[in-house]
């Protein structure tokens, strides 16, 4: 069964500074790798997502995040924080399930708090 | 394109009410998943329907749980007998195959149920 692991789960910044995000996956296959963002009582927004290809990929709000597969690792970097980009960001892994779907196992989440 | 729409966003249940939530995913999406939040926890995948099919189901899913999705549209989540544990935010997410390939899912804004 596939699992995720953020090792983080407060991370405090200033803001300007930069930021990096860990992930740790479990999964027998070529994953499917995404982070996403939430802020308080809200759902869940897409920040990035890695499917193949290029192992460095661009997302949203200035955030990137590099695949290496052989440290089963996905973590997320943006090198200048910003004090809105205070909230909870998760990992997840997609594994495919009957039909196609793609069910998401999620990590426990990084908190994340911005310095003025 | 309004996104993913739960409702209600909250709910105040005594213990041993059923409750039923609503879901209307993102209108072109063949594919809706619910998914549960605890506190301080990452989203945890319940059910997965394609069309109107409900194609997998995870074990968090008890007897008291039941998921529709007629006519392949919205969907609804009814909790049969509330227990404080089934307290919990529950996220709605709906996505589009595309070829051999699938797209990252979009959340909705979740619906937030506490049962006192």
């Amino acid at each position: 069964a596939q699992s995720v692991t953020q090792p983080d789960i407060h991370i405090t910044v200033s803001e300007g500074a930069s930021l990096e995000l860990r992930c740790n996956y479990s999964y027998g296959a070529t994953p499917y790798l995404f982070w996403y963002v939430q802020s308080p009582g809200q759902g869940l927004q897409l920040l990035l997502k890695y499917f193949s290809g290029d192992t460095l990929v661009q997302g949203i709000k200035g955030f990137e995040a590099e695949f290496k597969r052989s440290q089963s690792s996905f973590n997320l970097r943006k090198p200048s924080v910003h004090w809105s980009d205070a909230a909870e960001y998760f990992c997840a892994v997609g594994a495919q399930v009957t039909g196609g779907g793609n069910k998401l196992t999620f990590g426990t989440g990084t908190q994340l708090k911005v310095e003025l | 394109d309004t996104g993913v729409s739960q409702d209600p966003r909250h709910k105040i249940t005594k213990r041993g009410q059923n409750v039923t939530f609503r879901c209307d995913p993102i209108s072109e999406h063949n594919r809706l998943y619910w998914y549960r939040q605890t506190l301080g926890q990452g989203p945890e995948f319940l059910t997965y329907f394609q069309n109107e099919a409900q194609l997998e189901k995870s074990r968090l899913l008890s007897d008291r749980f039941s998921a529709e999705r007629p006519k392949g549209s919205f969907s609804t989540l009814e909790i049969q007998r509330t227990e404080q544990g089934d307290s919990a935010m529950y996220l709605c997410a709906s996505s589009l195959r595309q070829g051999a390939r699938y797209t990252e899912a979009f959340f909705g804004q979740g619906t937030r149920l506490t049962v006192v």
